[in-house]
């Protein structure tokens, strides 16, 4: 079963906008990732917050989270048309493995 | 540097027929292993992992198996292959002393007909 749970589906902007993505998951994590993968490719991973961290940035994506919520928000900012590609979040436990969302689909038109 | 190959990039197979894909990790040593498939619009969902030769964890039922016959090698196979095998799949690994972050390939799409 998916854990992870992207909102909204599908989002599309102007260049120079920002996105945010939200992410809200089911049980309890030890660290919550977030990835992207351009159409037809495989995913690139993005960053990684731990269930101790509230807030993470690199570079022009911020992230956030709220355990007590379960949930997490993925911020681009200044977007551009080459961040046109679908954003997953994954949550990690105690064990070797990742669970996926669904994804969100941006679109940033130029 | 570490590196994911994945091949082939794109496959169109008959119904009933084998199917073999193969994953190598290059720059490594110890890796554990994931294979995952994606239908169209979906989420990731895992088949297999490995944490060493010869070993596989099954994630779920169904008509696919995989192996791992050298340290860097996960192959992901069927005997006979159903429409709904359809998909992308997508190989991926992460460091021995670092499992969080995983590593994906470029993906193998998968077309039964």
């Amino acid at each position: 079963s998916q854990q992870g749970e992207e909102d909204p589906q599908a989002l599309s902007i102007q260049e120079g906008e920002n996105a945010t993505m939200n992410c809200s998951y089911k049980t309890s994590i030890n660290n919550l990732q977030w990835y992207r993968q351009n159409s037809g490719r495989g995913l690139v991973h993005l960053i990684l917050i731990r269930s101790n961290e509230r807030e993470k940035h690199s570079g022009r994506l911020r992230v956030t989270l709220d355990t007590s919520k379960k949930s997490s928000s993925l911020l681009i900012t200044a977007s551009r048309a080459a961040d046109t590609a679908s954003y997953f979040c994954a949550t990690g436990g105690s064990n070797y493995k990742l669970t996926f969302g669904k994804g969100t689909l941006l679109t940033v038109n130029p | 540097s570490q590196t994911i190959h994945q091949w082939p990039a794109t496959l169109v197979q008959p119904v009933g027929s084998p199917l073999s894909l193969e994953c190598t990790v290059e720059g490594t040593s110890n890796p554990n292993l994931y294979w995952y498939r994606q239908a169209a619009g979906r989420g990731l969902q895992l088949l297999f992992y490995s944490v060493g030769i010869g070993q596989i964890s099954s994630e779920v039922p169904q008509n696919l198996s995989a192996s791992r016959p050298q340290d860097r090698q996960f192959i992901l196979s069927s005997k006979k292959l159903l429409l709904s095998d359809s998909g992308f799949y997508l190989c991926a690994w992460t460091p021995a002393g670092n499992q969080e972050t995983q590593y994906f390939g470029p993906g193998t799409r998968l077309l039964v007909l």
